[in-house]
Protein backbone atom coordinates (compact mmCIF):
# COMPACT_ATOMS: atom_id res chain seq x y z
CA UNK A 1 0.00 0.00 0.00
CA UNK A 2 1.20 3.60 -0.74
CA UNK A 3 2.07 5.93 1.86
CA UNK A 4 2.65 9.58 1.86
CA UNK A 5 4.76 11.05 5.00
CA UNK A 6 4.60 15.24 5.55
CA UNK A 7 7.15 15.87 8.40
CA UNK A 8 6.42 19.32 8.88
CA UNK A 9 3.27 19.55 11.17
CA UNK A 10 3.66 23.22 11.16
CA UNK A 11 5.47 26.12 8.90
CA UNK A 12 5.80 29.81 9.16
CA UNK A 13 7.16 32.14 6.46
CA UNK A 14 7.41 35.90 6.20
CA UNK A 15 4.77 37.47 3.94
CA UNK A 16 6.40 38.06 0.26
CA UNK A 17 9.69 35.56 1.37
CA UNK A 18 9.89 31.74 -0.52
CA UNK A 19 8.69 28.93 1.49
CA UNK A 20 9.21 24.93 0.52
CA UNK A 21 6.87 22.19 2.42
CA UNK A 22 8.68 18.69 2.22
CA UNK A 23 6.65 15.40 1.09
CA UNK A 24 8.00 11.97 0.26
CA UNK A 25 6.08 8.81 -0.45
CA UNK A 26 6.22 5.20 -0.88
CA UNK A 27 5.44 3.24 -3.29
CA UNK A 28 6.40 -0.03 -5.49
CA UNK A 29 4.42 1.47 -8.69
CA UNK A 30 5.94 3.77 -11.31
CA UNK A 31 3.22 5.39 -13.17
CA UNK A 32 1.16 7.54 -10.61
CA UNK A 33 0.32 11.22 -9.87
CA UNK A 34 1.04 13.92 -7.02
CA UNK A 35 -0.96 16.60 -5.50
CA UNK A 36 -0.30 19.62 -3.35
CA UNK A 37 -3.96 20.19 -2.05
CA UNK A 38 -4.74 23.31 0.11
CA UNK A 39 -7.65 23.56 2.81
CA UNK A 40 -7.78 27.44 3.78
CA UNK A 41 -10.44 27.47 7.10
CA UNK A 42 -13.20 27.91 4.77
CA UNK A 43 -12.55 23.87 5.02
CA UNK A 44 -12.98 23.54 1.33
CA UNK A 45 -9.91 21.20 -0.50
CA UNK A 46 -8.60 23.28 -3.36
CA UNK A 47 -6.30 22.05 -5.69
CA UNK A 48 -2.99 24.04 -5.92
CA UNK A 49 -1.04 21.96 -8.11
CA UNK A 50 -0.38 18.52 -9.75
CA UNK A 51 3.11 16.12 -11.76
CA UNK A 52 2.57 12.85 -13.23
CA UNK A 53 5.17 10.88 -12.59
CA UNK A 54 6.25 9.96 -16.19
CA UNK A 55 7.02 13.43 -16.63
CA UNK A 56 10.23 14.65 -15.57
CA UNK A 57 9.88 18.43 -16.03
CA UNK A 58 8.53 20.07 -12.83
CA UNK A 59 4.83 21.30 -12.60
CA UNK A 60 4.14 24.96 -11.92
CA UNK A 61 1.35 26.87 -11.78
CA UNK A 62 1.62 30.95 -11.09
CA UNK A 63 4.04 31.41 -7.90
CA UNK A 64 3.91 27.23 -6.83
CA UNK A 65 6.53 24.81 -8.38
CA UNK A 66 7.19 21.53 -7.38
CA UNK A 67 10.60 19.52 -6.67
CA UNK A 68 9.92 15.72 -7.86
CA UNK A 69 12.76 13.34 -6.83
CA UNK A 70 11.31 10.49 -8.37
CA UNK A 71 14.51 7.76 -7.57
CA UNK A 72 14.42 9.88 -3.99
CA UNK A 73 10.23 9.29 -3.92
CA UNK A 74 10.19 13.45 -2.75
CA UNK A 75 7.74 15.50 -3.60
CA UNK A 76 8.27 19.01 -2.09
CA UNK A 77 6.35 22.47 -2.47
CA UNK A 78 7.95 25.71 -3.37
CA UNK A 79 5.36 28.96 -2.42
CA UNK A 80 7.11 31.97 -3.91
CA UNK A 81 6.14 35.45 -3.17
CA UNK A 82 4.37 34.33 -0.13
CA UNK A 83 0.49 36.32 0.51
CA UNK A 84 -1.54 35.84 3.30
CA UNK A 85 -4.08 34.11 1.82
CA UNK A 86 -1.43 31.08 1.15
CA UNK A 87 -2.11 30.33 4.79
CA UNK A 88 -4.02 27.26 5.06
CA UNK A 89 -3.58 23.44 5.40
CA UNK A 90 -1.52 22.09 2.57
CA UNK A 91 -1.98 18.36 1.91
CA UNK A 92 0.26 16.13 -0.38
CA UNK A 93 -1.25 13.39 -1.83
CA UNK A 94 -1.04 10.17 -4.13
CA UNK A 95 -2.92 8.34 -6.72
CA UNK A 96 -2.19 5.45 -8.72
CA UNK A 97 -1.89 5.75 -12.36
CA UNK A 98 -3.83 2.41 -12.84
CA UNK A 99 -6.50 0.66 -11.19
CA UNK A 100 -7.81 2.34 -7.56
CA UNK A 101 -8.43 5.83 -8.03
CA UNK A 102 -8.42 6.85 -4.41
CA UNK A 103 -6.00 9.70 -3.31
CA UNK A 104 -3.77 8.53 -0.43
CA UNK A 105 -2.94 12.15 2.00
CA UNK A 106 -0.50 12.75 3.92
CA UNK A 107 -0.95 14.74 7.57
CA UNK A 108 -0.61 18.04 6.37
CA UNK A 109 1.44 21.00 7.17
CA UNK A 110 -0.13 23.98 8.77
CA UNK A 111 1.61 26.98 6.94
CA UNK A 112 1.13 30.43 8.78
CA UNK A 113 1.79 33.75 6.76
CA UNK A 114 3.65 36.52 8.87
CA UNK A 115 2.63 39.97 7.75
CA UNK B 1 -20.89 24.53 -12.28
CA UNK B 2 -21.35 24.85 -9.32
CA UNK B 3 -18.93 22.39 -8.13
CA UNK B 4 -19.53 19.52 -5.44
CA UNK B 5 -22.16 20.10 -3.09
CA UNK B 6 -23.13 18.99 0.35
CA UNK B 7 -25.57 18.76 2.96
CA UNK B 8 -26.02 19.98 5.54
CA UNK B 9 -22.41 22.31 6.44
CA UNK B 10 -23.33 21.44 9.80
CA UNK B 11 -24.58 18.68 12.24
CA UNK B 12 -25.20 18.22 15.27
CA UNK B 13 -27.04 14.95 16.93
CA UNK B 14 -26.94 12.99 20.12
CA UNK B 15 -25.56 9.53 20.13
CA UNK B 16 -27.60 6.43 18.78
CA UNK B 17 -29.79 8.64 16.53
CA UNK B 18 -29.24 8.28 12.73
CA UNK B 19 -27.30 10.94 10.52
CA UNK B 20 -27.78 10.96 6.77
CA UNK B 21 -25.47 13.15 4.54
CA UNK B 22 -26.12 14.38 1.01
CA UNK B 23 -23.98 15.01 -1.76
CA UNK B 24 -24.35 16.28 -5.14
CA UNK B 25 -21.34 15.61 -7.63
CA UNK B 26 -20.72 17.77 -10.53
CA UNK B 27 -22.69 17.03 -12.89
CA UNK B 28 -21.11 14.62 -15.67
CA UNK B 29 -18.19 13.04 -12.81
CA UNK B 30 -18.33 9.54 -13.18
CA UNK B 31 -16.29 8.98 -9.84
CA UNK B 32 -17.54 9.55 -6.53
CA UNK B 33 -15.92 9.94 -3.06
CA UNK B 34 -16.68 10.16 0.37
CA UNK B 35 -13.97 10.97 2.78
CA UNK B 36 -13.74 11.88 6.30
CA UNK B 37 -11.53 13.89 8.33
CA UNK B 38 -10.32 14.25 12.07
CA UNK B 39 -7.04 15.23 13.94
CA UNK B 40 -5.88 12.04 14.74
CA UNK B 41 -6.63 10.03 11.75
CA UNK B 42 -6.31 13.11 8.91
CA UNK B 43 -8.19 12.12 5.73
CA UNK B 44 -9.42 8.80 5.11
CA UNK B 45 -11.56 7.45 2.09
CA UNK B 46 -14.21 5.83 3.32
CA UNK B 47 -15.61 4.63 0.11
CA UNK B 48 -15.77 5.39 -3.59
CA UNK B 49 -18.15 4.75 -6.70
CA UNK B 50 -18.04 4.39 -10.17
CA UNK B 51 -21.09 5.30 -12.64
CA UNK B 52 -23.38 4.83 -9.15
CA UNK B 53 -21.48 1.53 -8.47
CA UNK B 54 -19.73 1.02 -5.12
CA UNK B 55 -15.69 0.23 -5.89
CA UNK B 56 -13.85 0.16 -2.49
CA UNK B 57 -15.66 0.29 0.49
CA UNK B 58 -12.68 -1.23 2.75
CA UNK B 59 -12.39 2.09 4.77
CA UNK B 60 -16.12 2.16 6.17
CA UNK B 61 -15.34 1.79 9.64
CA UNK B 62 -17.88 -0.33 10.53
CA UNK B 63 -21.64 -1.97 9.79
CA UNK B 64 -22.96 1.42 11.13
CA UNK B 65 -22.12 3.50 8.18
CA UNK B 66 -23.54 2.95 4.85
CA UNK B 67 -23.51 4.89 1.84
CA UNK B 68 -25.66 4.96 -2.03
CA UNK B 69 -25.61 6.62 -4.82
CA UNK B 70 -29.30 6.06 -6.53
CA UNK B 71 -28.29 8.41 -9.50
CA UNK B 72 -25.68 10.15 -11.19
CA UNK B 73 -26.39 13.13 -9.37
CA UNK B 74 -26.90 12.24 -5.72
CA UNK B 75 -25.20 10.21 -2.99
CA UNK B 76 -25.71 9.75 0.79
CA UNK B 77 -23.34 8.82 3.83
CA UNK B 78 -25.59 7.15 6.40
CA UNK B 79 -24.60 6.34 9.85
CA UNK B 80 -26.83 4.73 12.16
CA UNK B 81 -26.84 4.62 15.05
CA UNK B 82 -24.05 7.24 15.71
CA UNK B 83 -21.72 7.68 18.02
CA UNK B 84 -19.63 10.04 19.52
CA UNK B 85 -16.40 8.86 17.82
CA UNK B 86 -17.95 9.27 14.65
CA UNK B 87 -17.63 13.33 15.05
CA UNK B 88 -15.63 14.84 12.17
CA UNK B 89 -15.92 16.59 9.08
CA UNK B 90 -17.14 14.03 6.25
CA UNK B 91 -16.25 15.37 2.67
CA UNK B 92 -17.66 14.09 -1.06
CA UNK B 93 -15.64 14.85 -3.94
CA UNK B 94 -15.65 13.49 -7.44
CA UNK B 95 -13.73 13.58 -10.63
CA UNK B 96 -14.23 12.85 -14.41
CA UNK B 97 -12.20 9.65 -14.12
CA UNK B 98 -9.10 8.34 -16.46
CA UNK B 99 -7.50 10.53 -17.94
CA UNK B 100 -8.74 13.24 -16.14
CA UNK B 101 -7.60 12.40 -12.42
CA UNK B 102 -8.30 15.54 -10.57
CA UNK B 103 -10.91 14.99 -7.74
CA UNK B 104 -12.93 18.33 -6.69
CA UNK B 105 -14.05 18.40 -3.29
CA UNK B 106 -17.04 19.82 -1.34
CA UNK B 107 -17.16 22.21 1.75
CA UNK B 108 -17.73 19.30 3.60
CA UNK B 109 -20.13 18.36 6.46
CA UNK B 110 -18.87 18.95 10.62
CA UNK B 111 -20.66 16.19 12.38
CA UNK B 112 -20.85 16.57 16.18
CA UNK B 113 -22.18 13.56 17.96
CA UNK B 114 -23.11 14.10 21.58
Amino acid sequence: AQTVTQSQPEMSVQEAETVTLSCTYDTSESDYYLFWYKQPPSRQMILVIRQEAYKQQNATENRFSVNFQKAAKSFSLKISDSQLGDAAMYFCAYRSYFGNEKLTFGTGTRLTIIP
Amino acid sequence: DAGVIQSPRHEVTEMGQEVTLRCKPISGHDYLFWYRQTMMRGLELLIYFNNNVPIDDSGMPEDRFSAKMPNASFSTLKIQPSEPRDSAVYFCASSLGPPDEKLFFGSGTQLSVL
